[in-house]
């Protein structure tokens, strides 16, 4: 079966200071990948997405980037955090290789930047 | 900006009774999911529509698309505490990767 991890669960930052998120999964190969980031008790914003190694699109201008370098890893990144990046952050995979209606979300990532 | 607009907003109900969700947009989507979210946890599919009019049920749940593939509803048959948590919509346009989500309905169930 599939499981995807992210980590850390927690974070609190400093504003200017770095940030990096991960997300993992297992038990499927050449999975679309996706970064959401959530108000509170509110929808989920599309940061970025990718359907392969290397390849990310970005969905909202801002001081985040994400990253691909192995096919079941996603990592989201800042080089200057600001107080506006708080928020729960969501890493989501879907089948790549199918046409599929269905996301399977991560357990999250609660952001506070201070 | 595709926009999926669900309500109502808020609900709280008593235990037993009956509520529908609705999720809305002027966009035609090729799928739509409902997912139920608990605080402090990512969200958890419920199901995938399809197909105009389609109806599903699951359990006290039915969710059915609408005609036009724009709208989708959820109802719950004799709420229990346990359905509450925040209710979010996604809809999938044809031919891209990208997910757009609704604006999210919180429901609590009082005992």
């Amino acid at each position: 079966s599939q499981t995807i991890h992210q980590w850390p669960a927690t974070l609190v930052q400093p504003v200017g200071s770095p940030l990096s998120l991960e997300c993992t999964v297992e038990g499927t190969s050449n999975p679309n990948l996706y970064w959401y980031r959530q108000a509170a008790g509110r929808g989920l914003q599309l940061l970025f997405y990718s359907v392969g190694i290397g390849q990310i699109s970005s969905e909202v201008p801002q001081n985040l980037s994400a990253s691909r370098p192995q096919d079941r890893q996603f990592i989201l990144s800042s080089k200057k955090l600001l107080l506006s990046d708080s928020g729960f952050y969501l890493c989501a995979w879907a089948p790549g290789l199918i046409p599929s209606y269905e996301q399977y979300f991560g357990p999250g990532t609660r952001l506070t930047v201070t | 900006t595709q926009l999926l607009e669900q309500s109502p907003q808020f609900l709280s109900i008593q235990e037993g009774e009956n509520l529908t969700v609705y999720c809305n947009s002027s966009s035609v989507f090729s799928s739509l999911q409902w997912y139920r979210q608990e605080p402090g946890e990512g969200p958890v599919l419920l199901v995938t529509v399809v197909t105009g009019g389609e109806v599903k049920k699951l359990k006290r749940l039915t969710f059915q698309f609408g005609d036009a593939r724009k709208d989708s509803s959820l109802h719950i048959t004799a709420a229990q505490p346990g359905d509450t948590g925040l209710y979010l919509c996604a809809g999938a346009r044809g031919g891209t990767y990208k997910y757009i989500f609704g604006t999210g309905t919180r429901l609590k169930v009082l005992a």
